[in-house]
């Protein structure tokens, strides 16, 4: 069965706290998305990657970095936490020559 | 930017109707799209993807698209209250292995 585990379902962090956020798909898929999703925005692309060591910004990057070291592991990293960072966080992957994305259970992040 | 729009809803049908939902899109460079079903609290789940022109049919599902209007849409046949959720078009960027995603239609089914 396809899986991408995102490693919290439930986090709260103080503000400025550094945060990992850890997703891991055992499909040997090449690409790794990042998106957030709030109400009434849907769902915002951060960060996405086609490789290991490779990262591309999306939509909205702003406060947040990637990290890629191996194919099957992409980690969102919140630099310093902030309050406006309060979203459910949903990582996705799917493999080269089929855009069929699958995604992880998402982490509600509360940043208080 | 490229948009994809959907109307929020919620689109309200009763059980055994067939509930149509629709989704335009802004890149004319696009050639895949898709439908995800998000149930309140979950993650999306793919359910239906075109890439042609024309009808494409899964069960309940039809999917269509229209390129020349840059428009697609999902059809529900005979809607059950277990199809109760946020249906999420999802369009993938020309030149770019990445979605781009509607912020959703909320159906509603009643019994």
């Amino acid at each position: 069965d396809v899986k991408v585990t995102q490693s919290s379902r439930y986090l709260v962090k103080r503000t400025g706290e550094k945060v990992f956020l850890e997703c891991v798909q055992d499909m040997d898929h090449e690409n790794m998305f990042w998106y957030r999703q709030d109400p009434g925005l849907g769902l915002r692309l951060i960060y996405f990657s086609y490789d290991v060591k490779m990262k591309e910004k999306g939509d909205i990057p702003e406060g947040y970095s990637v990290s890629r070291e191996k194919k099957e592991r992409f980690s969102l990293i919140l630099e310093s936490a902030s309050t406006n960072q309060t979203s459910m966080y949903l990582c996705a992957s799917f493999g080269t020559g089929s855009t069929e994305a699958f995604f992880g259970q998402g982490t509600r992040l509360t940043v208080v | 930017q490229k948009e994809v729009e959907q109307n929020s809803g919620p689109l309200s049908v009763p059980e055994g109707a067939i509930a149509s939902l629709n989704c335009t899109y802004s890149d004319r460079g696009s050639q895949s799209f898709f439908w995800y079903r998000q149930y309140s609290g979950k993650s999306p789940e793919l359910i239906m993807f075109i890439y042609s022109n024309g009808d494409k049919e899964d069960g309940r599902f039809t999917a269509q698209l229209n390129k020349a209007s840059q428009y697609v849409s999902l059809l529900i046949r005979d809607s059950q209250p277990s199809d109760s959720a946020t249906y999420l078009c999802a369009v993938e960027a020309s030149g770019y292995s990445t979605l781009t995603f509607g912020k959703g239609t909320m159906l509603l089914v009643s019994p």
